[in-house]
Protein backbone atom coordinates (compact mmCIF):
# COMPACT_ATOMS: atom_id res chain seq x y z
CA UNK A 1 0.00 0.00 0.00
CA UNK A 2 1.16 3.55 -1.02
CA UNK A 3 1.89 6.00 2.05
CA UNK A 4 0.05 8.48 0.19
CA UNK A 5 -2.36 8.23 -2.53
CA UNK A 6 -4.53 10.35 -4.70
CA UNK A 7 -6.60 9.41 -8.07
CA UNK A 8 -4.30 10.69 -10.98
CA UNK A 9 -6.99 11.21 -13.06
CA UNK A 10 -7.32 13.87 -15.22
CA UNK A 11 -10.28 15.28 -13.89
CA UNK A 12 -12.45 17.17 -15.96
CA UNK A 13 -14.84 20.01 -14.38
CA UNK A 14 -16.98 22.38 -16.33
CA UNK A 15 -15.83 26.27 -15.41
CA UNK A 16 -18.20 27.23 -12.01
CA UNK A 17 -18.76 23.64 -10.88
CA UNK A 18 -17.19 22.03 -7.61
CA UNK A 19 -13.76 20.24 -7.97
CA UNK A 20 -13.29 17.56 -5.61
CA UNK A 21 -9.81 15.97 -5.13
CA UNK A 22 -9.36 13.19 -2.76
CA UNK A 23 -6.26 11.55 -0.55
CA UNK A 24 -5.99 8.71 1.32
CA UNK A 25 -3.19 8.10 3.82
CA UNK A 26 -1.47 4.94 5.51
CA UNK A 27 0.06 6.20 8.60
CA UNK A 28 -2.72 6.89 11.28
CA UNK A 29 0.19 8.86 13.64
CA UNK A 30 0.13 11.42 10.60
CA UNK A 31 -0.77 14.79 12.03
CA UNK A 32 -0.34 17.29 9.25
CA UNK A 33 -1.32 17.50 5.74
CA UNK A 34 -1.38 19.47 3.08
CA UNK A 35 -2.11 20.56 -0.81
CA UNK A 36 -0.64 21.89 -3.26
CA UNK A 37 -1.00 22.89 -6.64
CA UNK A 38 1.64 22.75 -9.53
CA UNK A 39 1.21 24.25 -12.96
CA UNK A 40 2.88 22.34 -15.96
CA UNK A 41 6.55 23.54 -15.75
CA UNK A 42 6.47 24.89 -12.47
CA UNK A 43 7.36 23.90 -8.70
CA UNK A 44 4.70 22.87 -6.34
CA UNK A 45 3.25 25.56 -4.00
CA UNK A 46 1.21 25.67 -1.00
CA UNK A 47 -2.51 26.31 -1.16
CA UNK A 48 -4.05 24.56 2.19
CA UNK A 49 -2.93 23.15 5.06
CA UNK A 50 -4.89 21.05 7.65
CA UNK A 51 -4.16 19.56 11.32
CA UNK A 52 -7.37 18.96 12.84
CA UNK A 53 -10.68 16.77 12.02
CA UNK A 54 -13.34 18.36 10.08
CA UNK A 55 -13.30 21.33 6.95
CA UNK A 56 -10.79 23.94 6.79
CA UNK A 57 -11.95 27.10 4.13
CA UNK A 58 -10.09 29.64 2.28
CA UNK A 59 -11.87 31.61 -0.28
CA UNK A 60 -12.74 29.17 -3.22
CA UNK A 61 -10.58 26.04 -1.35
CA UNK A 62 -11.73 23.77 1.64
CA UNK A 63 -9.84 21.22 2.88
CA UNK A 64 -11.56 18.25 4.69
CA UNK A 65 -9.94 16.07 6.85
CA UNK A 66 -10.99 12.18 8.52
CA UNK A 67 -8.28 11.01 10.44
CA UNK A 68 -10.56 8.37 11.49
CA UNK A 69 -10.74 7.04 7.55
CA UNK A 70 -7.18 8.51 6.88
CA UNK A 71 -8.73 10.92 4.51
CA UNK A 72 -8.22 14.25 3.75
CA UNK A 73 -9.88 16.25 0.75
CA UNK A 74 -9.68 19.31 -1.86
CA UNK A 75 -12.81 20.99 -2.65
CA UNK A 76 -12.63 24.04 -5.43
CA UNK A 77 -15.63 25.73 -5.44
CA UNK A 78 -16.97 28.07 -8.69
CA UNK A 79 -13.75 26.73 -10.50
CA UNK A 80 -11.91 28.57 -12.98
CA UNK A 81 -9.46 27.48 -15.93
CA UNK A 82 -6.79 29.01 -14.32
CA UNK A 83 -7.27 26.27 -11.70
CA UNK A 84 -5.90 23.69 -14.01
CA UNK A 85 -3.01 22.18 -12.61
CA UNK A 86 -2.13 19.01 -10.91
CA UNK A 87 -3.15 19.27 -7.36
CA UNK A 88 -0.52 16.98 -4.66
CA UNK A 89 -1.75 15.88 -1.30
CA UNK A 90 1.12 15.55 1.33
CA UNK A 91 1.18 13.97 4.65
CA UNK A 92 3.71 14.04 7.28
CA UNK A 93 4.73 10.49 8.08
CA UNK A 94 7.22 9.61 10.56
CA UNK A 95 9.99 7.17 9.47
CA UNK A 96 12.27 5.56 12.14
CA UNK A 97 11.92 8.42 14.82
CA UNK A 98 12.58 11.55 12.18
CA UNK A 99 9.42 12.97 9.84
CA UNK A 100 9.37 13.29 6.33
CA UNK A 101 6.64 15.09 3.76
CA UNK A 102 5.47 12.32 1.43
CA UNK A 103 3.64 13.24 -1.66
CA UNK A 104 0.58 11.52 -3.33
CA UNK A 105 1.14 10.99 -6.98
CA UNK A 106 -1.26 13.79 -7.70
CA UNK A 107 -4.37 14.83 -9.20
CA UNK A 108 -4.28 16.22 -12.71
CA UNK A 109 -7.61 18.68 -13.10
CA UNK A 110 -9.11 20.29 -16.20
CA UNK A 111 -11.57 23.25 -16.30
CA UNK A 112 -12.96 24.10 -19.21
CA UNK A 113 -14.44 27.33 -19.93
CA UNK B 1 11.86 38.00 1.54
CA UNK B 2 13.58 36.22 -1.14
CA UNK B 3 12.14 32.59 -1.88
CA UNK B 4 14.02 29.35 -2.16
CA UNK B 5 16.87 28.99 -4.59
CA UNK B 6 18.06 26.48 -6.65
CA UNK B 7 21.10 26.75 -9.34
CA UNK B 8 21.33 25.45 -11.66
CA UNK B 9 18.23 25.47 -13.70
CA UNK B 10 19.33 22.95 -16.39
CA UNK B 11 22.02 20.60 -16.58
CA UNK B 12 22.86 18.48 -19.39
CA UNK B 13 25.45 15.29 -17.83
CA UNK B 14 26.51 11.67 -19.44
CA UNK B 15 26.41 8.74 -17.78
CA UNK B 16 29.27 7.92 -15.25
CA UNK B 17 29.70 11.74 -14.37
CA UNK B 18 28.62 13.29 -11.29
CA UNK B 19 26.81 16.62 -10.74
CA UNK B 20 26.49 19.02 -7.86
CA UNK B 21 23.23 20.87 -7.56
CA UNK B 22 22.74 23.78 -4.96
CA UNK B 23 19.83 25.19 -2.61
CA UNK B 24 19.69 28.31 -1.00
CA UNK B 25 16.64 28.19 1.63
CA UNK B 26 14.27 31.18 2.76
CA UNK B 27 16.06 33.97 5.42
CA UNK B 28 15.56 31.97 8.46
CA UNK B 29 14.29 28.34 7.27
CA UNK B 30 16.87 25.60 9.08
CA UNK B 31 15.49 22.83 7.32
CA UNK B 32 15.68 21.75 3.83
CA UNK B 33 14.20 18.67 2.06
CA UNK B 34 15.12 17.22 -1.94
CA UNK B 35 12.65 15.47 -3.70
CA UNK B 36 13.19 13.93 -7.24
CA UNK B 37 10.20 14.29 -9.49
CA UNK B 38 9.95 11.82 -12.57
CA UNK B 39 6.57 11.31 -14.66
CA UNK B 40 5.80 8.18 -13.56
CA UNK B 41 7.07 8.16 -9.98
CA UNK B 42 6.06 12.00 -8.58
CA UNK B 43 7.53 13.33 -6.11
CA UNK B 44 9.74 11.08 -4.29
CA UNK B 45 11.52 12.26 -0.75
CA UNK B 46 15.70 11.97 -1.21
CA UNK B 47 16.66 13.62 2.34
CA UNK B 48 16.25 16.30 5.03
CA UNK B 49 18.45 17.87 6.40
CA UNK B 50 18.08 20.36 9.94
CA UNK B 51 20.92 22.53 11.68
CA UNK B 52 23.66 20.62 9.25
CA UNK B 53 22.17 17.19 10.03
CA UNK B 54 20.92 14.48 7.90
CA UNK B 55 17.58 13.52 10.05
CA UNK B 56 15.55 11.50 7.60
CA UNK B 57 16.29 9.57 4.05
CA UNK B 58 14.76 8.15 1.68
CA UNK B 59 14.96 5.29 -0.21
CA UNK B 60 17.52 6.11 -2.58
CA UNK B 61 21.33 4.79 -3.54
CA UNK B 62 24.02 5.91 -2.47
CA UNK B 63 25.16 7.47 -5.27
CA UNK B 64 22.63 10.37 -3.95
CA UNK B 65 23.99 12.23 -1.02
CA UNK B 66 23.57 15.51 0.50
CA UNK B 67 25.29 17.99 2.78
CA UNK B 68 23.76 21.48 4.76
CA UNK B 69 26.05 24.35 5.96
CA UNK B 70 25.76 26.26 8.84
CA UNK B 71 24.23 29.17 7.18
CA UNK B 72 21.54 26.38 6.01
CA UNK B 73 22.11 26.33 2.46
CA UNK B 74 22.72 22.37 0.93
CA UNK B 75 24.06 20.81 -1.79
CA UNK B 76 23.41 17.68 -3.30
CA UNK B 77 25.23 15.30 -4.73
CA UNK B 78 24.67 12.72 -7.32
CA UNK B 79 27.82 10.23 -8.35
CA UNK B 80 27.94 7.88 -11.29
CA UNK B 81 24.94 9.36 -13.10
CA UNK B 82 22.74 6.88 -14.74
CA UNK B 83 20.20 7.59 -17.14
CA UNK B 84 17.27 6.69 -14.82
CA UNK B 85 18.42 9.95 -12.93
CA UNK B 86 17.29 12.18 -15.64
CA UNK B 87 14.47 14.43 -13.14
CA UNK B 88 13.45 17.42 -11.99
CA UNK B 89 15.10 18.10 -8.57
CA UNK B 90 13.22 20.01 -6.29
CA UNK B 91 14.75 21.67 -3.35
CA UNK B 92 12.29 23.04 -0.39
CA UNK B 93 12.55 25.06 2.52
CA UNK B 94 10.70 24.94 6.18
CA UNK B 95 10.62 26.08 9.06
CA UNK B 96 10.28 23.86 12.06
CA UNK B 97 8.03 23.60 14.84
CA UNK B 98 8.95 21.30 17.97
CA UNK B 99 11.51 19.62 15.88
CA UNK B 100 8.57 18.41 12.75
CA UNK B 101 9.08 19.96 9.11
CA UNK B 102 5.58 21.54 8.48
CA UNK B 103 4.59 23.64 5.27
CA UNK B 104 7.38 23.24 2.49
CA UNK B 105 8.72 26.39 -0.36
CA UNK B 106 9.88 24.94 -3.36
CA UNK B 107 12.07 26.81 -5.14
CA UNK B 108 11.88 26.10 -8.98
CA UNK B 109 13.99 23.06 -9.33
CA UNK B 110 16.69 21.76 -11.60
CA UNK B 111 16.31 19.42 -14.26
CA UNK B 112 18.80 16.93 -15.10
CA UNK B 113 19.20 15.44 -18.14
CA UNK B 114 21.65 12.56 -18.47
CA UNK B 115 22.70 11.10 -21.67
Amino acid sequence: QKEVEQNSGPLSVPEGAIASLNCTYSDRGSQSFFWYRQYSGKSPELIMSIYSNGDKEDGRFTAQLNKASQYVSLLIRDSQPSDSATYLCAVNLYDQGAQKLVFGQGTRLTINP
Amino acid sequence: KAGVTQTPRYLIKTRGQQVTLSCSPISGHRSVSWYQQTPGQGLQFLFEYFSETQRNKGNFPGRFSGRQFSNSRSEMNVSTLELGDSALYLCASSLVTGGAVEKLFFGSGTQLSVL
